[in-house]
């Protein structure tokens, strides 16, 4: 059973901080690393990719992915109010699987 | 380019009753999943379908079941409802095999279906 674990948070940061989201995953093969951004009621959203060791950044984001620990995480600078949602952690790639499986989400709120 | 898109957007049923939910995916997509997101989970793995031939199942019941058409859309049906199949049901495409593992999924706007 892969399975990718998640704090459900709500994680709570003023505006201007930096938010940090992470992530771990129980298949040592897994390959592919995805971040999900939801709002309520909506679809999930990708925001970030990572397939390599080390960071990769986008903007305000960065991801990071450790596999010999097998961790993810997902920076966020200059939160702002509108980043207030669900990020989900996607996991996917091992013996030639394309099903990513999904952690729970960690909530975020970004309060004035 | 054009995205996924879901049909119908909101579902009212009665439990027992039959469900068809419709999917069109991403143009150049090859690779149809389809998740089930129930209130403050993260989405379930329901199947998955590349050229018409089921890629993959998750822990469901087979009264879930599929089809993917050669234009690449699909269809999700679900026989004899329960109450708890009350959830978001999300539609993903992506390129999946035949490109690389490393296709993300590209996700439609969901039907959420209530089951009374």
């Amino acid at each position: 059973q892969k399975e990718v674990e998640q704090n459900s948070g709500p994680l709570s940061v003023p505006e201007g901080a930096i938010a940090s989201l992470n992530c771990t995953y129980s298949d040592r093969g897994s390959q592919s690393f995805f971040w999900y951004r939801q709002y309520s009621g909506k679809s999930p959203e990708l925001i970030m990719s990572i397939y390599s060791n080390g960071d990769k950044e986008d903007g305000r984001f960065t991801a990071q992915l450790n596999k010999a620990s097998q961790y993810v995480s997902l920076l966020i600078r200059d939160s702002q109010p509108s980043d207030s949602a669900t990020y989900l952690c996607a996991v996917q790639g091992s013996g030639g699987s394309y099903i990513p499986t999904f952690g729970r989400g960690t909530s975020l709120i970004v309060h004035p | 380019e054009t995205g996924v898109t879901q049909s119908p957007t909101h579902l009212i049923k009665t439990r027992g009753q039959q469900v068809t939910l419709r999917c069109s995916s991403q143009s150049g997509h090859n690779t149809v999943s389809w998740y089930q997101q129930a209130l403050g989970q993260g989405p379930q793995f329901i199947f998955q379908y590349y050229r018409e031939e089921e890629n993959g199942r998750g822990n469901f019941p087979p009264r879930f079941s599929g089809l993917q058409f050669p234009n690449y859309s699909s269809e999700l049906n679900v026989n004899a409802l329960e109450l708890d199949d009350s959830a978001l049901y999300l539609c993903a495409s992506s390129l999946g095999q035949g490109s690389s593992y490393n296709s993300p999924l590209h996700f439609g706007n969901g039907t959420r279906l209530t089951v009374t």
